[in-house]
């Protein structure tokens, strides 16, 4: 089955304690990217990678790292959370400039 | 840039009533428009999309037309059940461009 898979579905950590956020993808993809969504704000883009070894901002990329090490896998890093990191995180993926992006099921996170 | 602003919600609606919901966008050039649902729980989906001027993209009972005149992608659906209740996006690609610009989302509830 076609998917993208996130892991942990749901975190609730402390200021300052790295985690990590795994994705991966089963369909070959080049294109990955990390959104946040929050209320009223829609989905804000954080992170994207063209390809392996390629990755460029979103929108939003402050306190946070990306690495894409293989083809199907798209860790997102927070170094040193903060309660502002507090958001629901999804990851996505697509052939390129197709526009159709493939959504794992969300990462819920709360920062304390 | 480009933007996309969608009307904001929530919007509630009984089974069987006319759904309508408003997106236009900002872009550069001829960008594709992309409507996304969420169920609850879910990652996002794509719904319908369209690439140029007066395309209709359709699915599932819903439809919108990319109108360049008025810069829109208005969603409707004829008859809503209460499956339909989820959180709508309008999107836009522009041309050449991998990142897709989500509106804030609509949420739409359905009662039986």
């Amino acid at each position: 089955e076609a998917q993208v898979t996130q892991n942990p579905r749901y975190l609730i950590t402390v200021t300052g304690k790295k985690l990590t956020v795994t994705c991966s993808q089963n369909m070959n993809h080049e294109y990955m990217s990390w959104y946040r969504q929050d209320p009223g704000l829609g989905l804000r883009q954080i992170y994207y990678s063209m390809n392996v070894e390629v990755t460029d901002k979103g929108d939003v990329p402050e306190g946070y790292k990306v690495s894409r090490k293989e083809k199907r896998n798209f860790p997102l890093i927070l170094e040193s959370p903060s309660p502002n990191q507090t958001s629901l995180y999804f990851c996505a993926s697509s052939f390129p400039q197709t526009g159709e992006l493939f959504f794992g099921e969300g990462s819920r996170l709360t920062v304390l | 840039g480009n933007s996309v602003t969608q009307m904001e919600g929530p919007v509630t609606l009984s089974e069987e009533a006319f759904l309508t919901i408003n997106c236009t966008y900002t872009a550069t050039g001829y960008p594709s428009l992309f409507w996304y649902v969420q169920y609850p729980g879910e990652g996002l989906q794509l719904l319908l999309k369209a690439t140029k001027a007066d395309d209709k993209g359709s699915n599932k009972g819903f439809e919108a037309t990319y109108r360049k005149e008025t810069t829109s992608f208005h969603l409707e659906k004829g008859s809503v059940q209460v499956s339909d209740s989820a959180v709508y996006f309008c999107a836009l690609s522009a041309f050449n461009d991998y990142k897709l610009s989500f509106g804030a989302g609509t949420t739409v509830t359905v009662r039986a």
